[in-house]
């Protein structure tokens, strides 16, 4: 599975948007990007997925380059509760899918 | 929506004794995976069954073992638990539908203390 790299933490202001981004140079073609949150202690929390298209759900957006070799997660209004550490991690769908965590992004939303 | 069960959500052990983390999946998934998350680390990859069989292998020590049963739930069994057993386990169950394996969805975890 490809590595992910990302910014060990982000600030941002409550109400404002939250671009985090995730690099994933090594990708090859069948692999998804996926993006979860764990908030403190919490079960990781999905958020979106997506192989080359960009994405968009009631949570976020996801944003991937055309060369796949990274993309960006966009929370469009920001909120206290997502306060969280975000992971953006590869993989492919199939039989089964293990997810590889890394070290992940912690974002913290300030009032 | 129903989620991921896990039960106990807390257990305390003393060191060598053993000890069993429950999973039961959401309705109509087949697929159940354990993560172990230490004290200030990433969630780690165990073990994961589809349909009872086990369908990938982690880092997991010789001392756990875990099955799934006919009714999809998980059991991860610990034996001669250590220090560093202590830990948030989370399970996630997903399913397979027309070969692709759909998202993954966790459980509250259970943290477990060894003394």
């Amino acid at each position: 599975d490809a590595k992910t790299t990302q910014p060990p933490s982000m600030d941002c202001a409550e109400g404002r948007a939250a671009n985090l981004p995730c690099n994933h140079s090594t990708i090859s073609g069948n692999e998804y990007v996926y993006w979860y949150r764990q908030i403190h202690s919490q079960g990781p929390q999905y958020i979106i997925h997506g192989l080359k298209n960009n994405e968009t759900n009631e949570m976020a957006s996801l944003i991937i380059t055309e060369d796949r070799k990274s993309s960006t997660l966009i929370l469009p209004h920001a909120t206290l509760r997502d306060t969280a550490v975000y992971y953006c991690i590869v993989g492919k769908d199939g039989a089964t899918n293990k997810l590889i965590f890394g070290t992940g992004t912690l974002l913290a939303v300030q009032p | 929506a129903a989620g991921v069960i896990q039960s106990p959500r807390h257990l305390i052990k003393e060191k060598r004794e053993t000890a069993t983390l429950k999973c039961y999946p959401i309705p109509r998934h087949d697929t159940v995976y354990w993560y172990q998350q230490g004290p200030g680390q990433d969630p780690q990859f165990l073990i994961s069954f589809y349909e009872k069989m086990q369908s990938d292998k982690g880092s997991i020590p010789d001392r756990f073992s875990a099955q799934q049963f006919s009714d999809y739930h998980s059991e991860l069994n610990m034996s001669s638990l250590e220090l560093g057993d202590s830990a948030l386990y989370f399970c996630a169950s997903s399913s397979l539908a027309g070969g692709i394996q759909e998202t993954q969805y966790f459980g509250p975890g259970t943290r477990l203390l060894v003394l």
